[in-house]
């Protein structure tokens, strides 16, 4: 069975400009959740969604914005890009939120 | 607000001894504690969680303990071998009306001495 795959793998952005990320959960998952990780820290909660609903979101500011799909499927988009928003952006899938979350590999945002 | 502090930073075994890391989680309705391990390059992946139902569980050579009043988790790894190098990150999930979102700690960077 397919994982949790999220595309692109790697992205260079220049500061100003806008990115959307992307994630296909496992199959028959329905909650979808986006994670920010920084360099040598611990993943930070950006988002929960849970049959294409908003359920929840962390402290981050308006520039960050994500949706769910019918498929399930998600993406993040963030605008007017900072330096400071360089990180690996993690997407996790569960069958319906809470327990067990399986992560993808990432994508790595690179703001220049 | 919403805190999981997680120790060591870094921890170095010899090949066959074990390891031990410890969480504190600061929402006392946290009722979750998930242990993820991150390779190089990779995402993280779960490997043991704990509800607060339940003080203690073990999956073959890793164990998590639980201990609502101090409100302290650990993760102990017997045994270790030199595939248990990574990076363990703790995390506390507490109930916030619907919301399913994990409180991760800053990571604890195993290595395994052959």
């Amino acid at each position: 069975d397919a994982g949790v795959t999220q595309s692109p793998t790697h992205l260079i952005k220049t500061r100003g400009q806008h990115v959307t990320l992307r994630c296909s959960p496992i199959s028959g998952h329905k909650s979808v959740s986006w994670y920010q990780q920084v360099l040598g820290q611990g993943p930070q909660f950006i988002f929960q969604y849970y049959e294409k609903e908003e359920r929840g979101r962390g402290n981050f500011p308006d520039r960050f914005s994500a949706r769910q799909f019918p498929n399930y499927s998600s993406e993040l988009n963030v605008n007017a890009l900072l330096l400071g928003d360089s990180a690996l952006y993690l997407c996790a899938s569960s069958l319906r939120g809470g327990y067990g979350y399986t992560f993808g590999s990432g994508t790595r945002l690179t703001v220049v | 607000g919403e805190n999981v502090e997680q120790h060591p930073s870094t921890l170095s075994v010899q090949e066959g001894d074990s390891a031990v890391i410890k969480c504190t989680y600061s929402d006392s309705a946290s009722n979750y504690f998930p242990w993820y391990k991150q390779e190089l390059g990779k995402g993280p992946q779960l490997i043991i969680d704990i509800r607060s139902n339940v003080g203690e569980k073990k999956d073959q050579r890793i164990a998590v303990t639980l201990n609502k009043t101090a409100k302290h988790f650990s993760l102990h790894i017997t045994e270790t071998q030199p595939e248990d190098s990574a990076v363990y990150f703790c995390a506390a999930s507490p109930p916030t009306s619907g919301t399913y979102k994990y409180i991760f700690g800053t990571g604890t960077r195993l290595k395994v001495l052959a």
